[in-house]
């Protein structure tokens, strides 16, 4: 069975770092592009990065640039988003999402998502 | 950025009714590839989104036929031809022609 499960998520205070996880099984991490997108309580879905198949190109939303930087490991299964300096305003569920790449472009394999808080 | 724009933000819909739910970008999604990157999903409280119809018009495995969309440049559209009580929750378009891929408002869909 196909699945991502994230994990990671958790209070923090405002300045602080966190890094979540996205576990992958059930097919190959290394044939798929990977992203993460966020939902803030009560809000709707925002994209907020990417990472190619082969960890050759990184993507963001303008909000998290400079703060926020995914990365991969195939060998482990495994992508991450380390996010620094949070905020407020970056609370919310995190997703972490499936995408065949090139000629498809979507996110058919969701996890069930990690609570992200930031709070003093 | 593209900005992705649902009409309506809210819709009840009768057991057994259609339902359509529009959404606009404010630029073309054409990509240099030629295609056209919109995608529709469903979210239900408390589950993550579920990928219902990809590149503007193609359902995607295990999604039932009553489900539809089709559109072209700016305008595109999902249609549900008779609504069942699983169809409740909130539907949400999404380009992914460029980065940063966003999201449109989303649309709840309620089911009297």
């Amino acid at each position: 069975q196909e699945q991502v499960v994230e994990s990671g998520g958790g209070v923090v205070q405002p300045g602080r770092s966190l890094r979540l996880s996205c576990a992958v099984s059930g097919f190959s991490l290394n044939s798929y592009s990977m992203h993460w997108v966020r939902q803030a309580p009560g809000k709707g879905l925002e994209w907020v990065a990417a990472v190619w198949y082969d960890g050759s190109k990184k993507y963001y939303v303008d909000s998290v640039k400079g703060r926020f930087t995914i990365s991969r490991d195939n060998s482990k299964n495994t992508v991450y988003l380390q996010m620094n300096s949070l905020r407020a305003e970056d609370t919310a569920v995190y997703y972490c999402g499936r995408d065949p790449g090139e000629a498809y472009y979507y996110m058919d394999v969701w996890g069930k998502g990690t609570t992200v808080t930031v709070s003093s | 950025d593209i900005v992705m724009t649902q009409t309506p933000l809210s819709s009840h819909v009768s057991l057994g009714q259609p339902a359509s739910i529009s959404c606009r970008s404010s630029q073309s999604l054409i990509h240099s590839d030629g295609n056209r990157y919109l995608t529709w999903l469903h979210q239900r409280p408390g589950q993550p989104p579920r990928l219902l119809i990809y590149k503007i018009s193609i359902r995607f495995p295990g999604v039932p036929d009553r489900f539809s969309a089709f559109g072209a440049e700016t305008d595109f559209t999902l249609k549900i031809s008779r609504v069942e009580a699983e169809d409740a929750g909130v539907y949400y378009c999404m380009q992914t022609t460029q980065f940063p891929w966003t999201f449109g408002q989303g649309t709840r869909l309620e089911i009297k």
